[in-house]
């Protein structure tokens, strides 16, 4: 199993840049991701990471320390439709080789003008 | 349109029923997750179905149980519904060769009376 460990909440002005942290420990790591989910509504992939470094995607880059536990999602230029929550989620080998993404709790993510 | 349908999207019921919830998985993908999101929970993973054979299972309590038939299609039954099992049941898919992130459906919301 694992334990995933995001902020609760945070908050932002539009335009600016915003990191979210995430932490994990795992026994199978196979990767990690980071989707947007706004309330109410599907969860949307954003990044994956699975080896060491940082991945870049338009305004939305995410890192990965797999030696660290960590991993982070950076938000440039935030626009108000930024708002939503954003969910760390850790794929770990289950029991008999399966491979199951697990997610934290999300991190609420508010962008006022 | 992350091409993962569920029916249906609301669903009110009273304490004691039983419910059936469905997936169509996205063209393709043969492996289907089933996770529960209430209020203040992340996203619990409950059973990963594979080419129609249960592959993994989670936080799936027993009035619980799910399937997938041989056009990949998937249904999770729940029973002796109770007040909390009120929540978002969301419905993924992937392809699972190696492929990265899975693909959620809108959710059904359930609603125990």
């Amino acid at each position: 199993g694992q334990n995933i460990d995001q902020p609760t909440e945070m908050t932002a002005t539009e335009g600016a840049i915003v990191q979210i942290n995430c932490t994990y420990q795992t026994s199978g790591f196979n990767g990690l991701f980071w989707y947007q989910q706004h309330a109410g509504e599907a969860p949307t992939f954003l990044s994956y990471n699975v080896l060491d470094g940082l991945e870049e995607k338009g305004r939305f880059s995410s890192f990965l320390s797999r030696s660290k536990g960590y991993s982070y999602l950076l938000l440039k230029e935030l626009q108000m439709k930024d708002s939503a929550s954003y969910l760390c989620a850790v794929r770990d080998q289950m029991t008999g080789g399966s491979y199951i993404p697990t997610f934290g709790r999300g991190t609420s993510l508010i962008v006022h003008p | 349109d992350s091409g993962v349908t569920q029916t249906p999207k609301h669903l009110i019921t009273a304490t004691g029923q039983r419910v059936t919830l469905r997936c169509s998985p996205r063209s393709g993908d043969l492996s289907v997750y089933w996770y529960q999101q209430s209020l203040d929970q992340g996203l619990q993973f409950l059973i990963q179905y594979y080419n129609g054979e249960e592959r993994a299972k989670g936080n799936i309590l027993e009035r619980f149980s799910a399937q997938q038939f041989p056009d990949l299609h998937s249904e999770l039954n729940l029973s002796s519904l109770e007040l909390g099992d009120s929540a978002l049941y969301f419905c993924a898919s992937s392809d699972d060769r190696g492929a990265a992130e899975a693909f959620f459906g809108q959710g059904t919301r359930l609603t125990v009376v």
